[in-house]
């Protein structure tokens, strides 16, 4: 069964600060990756999706996440983080022919302005 | 707004009673998804629907959760004879069917069911 690891449980940042956050898969085939973030009180927003092509993807808010299929990973990227990204933040695969999601257990970011 | 919605948006039952949730999809939107999600960890998928058709369940849904779409539109998620360890947040998702094209889901804000 294909799964989702996020290493880093709990992150703390001051702003400006840059953030990389882990993720790795098990799966050798096809994948499609996502980053989905839940910012406090709000539901699941897509960050960004990688499908193929490019595996540097771009997303919303400044955001990036790069596809290494040698290394499973599709970690999650900012150069510069803002005190409104405080969120928790979940890595996902596609698994199986109904496009279910597996996820990772989360990664809670704070940022301190 | 025309995004998923979910009702009740917080539900808090007593041991032993029963518990019903609605998930009305974006509306051009085939696939409808139910994932629950438990403290500190990330959602779990269990049940998919296509149009009416419910075509996959996991094995995390026991007897007593039951998942209809009758009309291919809302989606209802029951849990009968309910049990402390149902407490989570019910999560609904859905997304577009196009062949061989995948697509993003697009998630509700949830139900958080609280047993006593």
């Amino acid at each position: 069964a294909q799964s989702v690891s996020q290493h880093n449980h709990h992150v703390i940042l001051s702003e400006a600060a840059s953030l990389e956050l882990g993720c790795n898969y098990s799966y050798g085939g096809t994948v499609n990756l996502f980053w989905y973030v839940q910012y406090p009180g709000q539901h699941l927003q897509l960050l960004l999706k990688y499908f193929s092509g490019d595996p540097l993807v771009k997303g919303i808010k400044g955001f990036e996440a790069e596809f290494i299929k040698s290394k499973f990973s599709f970690n999650l990227r900012k150069p510069s983080v803002q005190w409104s990204d405080t969120a928790e933040y979940f890595c996902a695969v596609i698994s199986g022919g109904f496009q279910k999601l597996v996820f990772g257990t989360g990664t809670r970011l704070l940022v301190s302005p | 707004d025309t995004g998923v919605s979910q009702n009740p948006r917080h539900k808090i039952t007593k041991r032993g009673q029963n518990v019903t949730f609605r998930c009305d999809p974006i509306s051009e939107h085939n696939r409808l998804y139910w994932y629950r999600q438990t403290l500190g960890q990330g959602p779990e998928f269990l049940t998919y629907f296509q149009n009416e058709a419910q075509l996959e369940k996991s094995r995390l849904l026991s007897d007593r959760f039951s998942a209809e779409r009758p009309k291919g539109s809302f989606s209802t998620l029951e849990i009968q004879r309910t049990e402390q360890g149902d407490s989570a947040m019910y999560l609904c998702a859905s997304s577009p069917l196009v062949q061989g094209i995948t697509y993003e889901q697009y998630f509700g804000p949830g139900t958080r069911l609280t047993v006593t």
